[in-house]
């Protein structure tokens, strides 16, 4: 089972540029999340989305941008990258979200490095 | 200001000591999640607690809900090399909008170094 899938895994960026970076499932779970980690940070939401053309913004939105055409695809795109985007960016997924309850299964993750 | 405080940050023990890890809030959660990470891998789910007072073990991992549900704990016994990770919680609230939709809110997570 491949699960959630992220690519790439490494990126580095010059500031400015811009970049996508894919989210795919295969467990056809409703909630896609993204996440980005800093050292010592945890992890903060960017965006989610409850389904298929649902999407909203989580705690960390600014400079990011997100889209969901089908149940298995929650690409994020940084359109014009800064220094402070630099991180790990993790992408989830869950069945469903009674009383929030429901485990999140994550990629691996995409180290972003802006220059 | 952290919504849910992990402590403490980091902790390196000998293998076979015992250890307990725990996440404070002043909000109350629905319920929590603790993952375990590890170094180029997204976090996996240990455990979630639902009910206020909920003891739930895993072998040698104890998890443990406040009776107000603003709190949890992690105990492990015997620590193992293999439980060498980051450990985060994770605690689920109504979400930023929208009825129904939940969030998680993570802790910064503890770094535990188990020395063989």
């Amino acid at each position: 089972n491949a699960g959630v899938t992220q690519t790439p895994k490494f990126r580095i960026l010059k500031i400015g540029q811009s970049m996508t970076l894919q989210c795919t499932q295969d467990m056809n779970h409703n909630y896609m999340y993204w996440y980005r980690q800093d050292p010592g940070m945890g992890l903060k939401l960017i965006y989610y989305s409850v389904g298929a053309g649902i999407t909203d913004k989580g705690e960390v939105p600014n400079g990011y941008n997100v889209s969901r055409s089908t149940t298995e695809d929650f690409p994020l795109r940084l359109e014009l990258a800064a220094p402070s985007q630099t991180s790990v960016y993790f992408c989830a997924s869950s069945y469903s979200q009674g009383q929030g309850s429901s485990p999140l299964h994550f990629g691996n993750g995409t180290r972003l490095t802006v220059t | 200001t952290q919504l849910l405080e992990q402590s403490p940050q980091f902790l390196s023990i000998q293998e076979g000591e015992n250890l307990t890890v725990y996440c404070n809030s002043s909000s109350v959660f629905s319920s929590l999640q603790w993952y375990r990470q590890e170094p180029g891998e997204g976090p996996v789910l240990l455990v979630t607690v639902v009910t206020g007072g909920e003891v739930k073990k895993l072998k040698r991992l104890t998890f443990q809900f406040g009776d107000a549900r603003k709190d949890s704990s992690l105990h492990i016994t015997a620590a193992q090399p293999g439980d060498t990770g980051l450990y985060l919680c994770a605690g689920a609230r109504r979400g930023y909008s929208g009825a129904g939709s939940y969030q998680l809110t993570f802790g910064k997570g503890t770094k535990l170094s188990v020395i063989p």
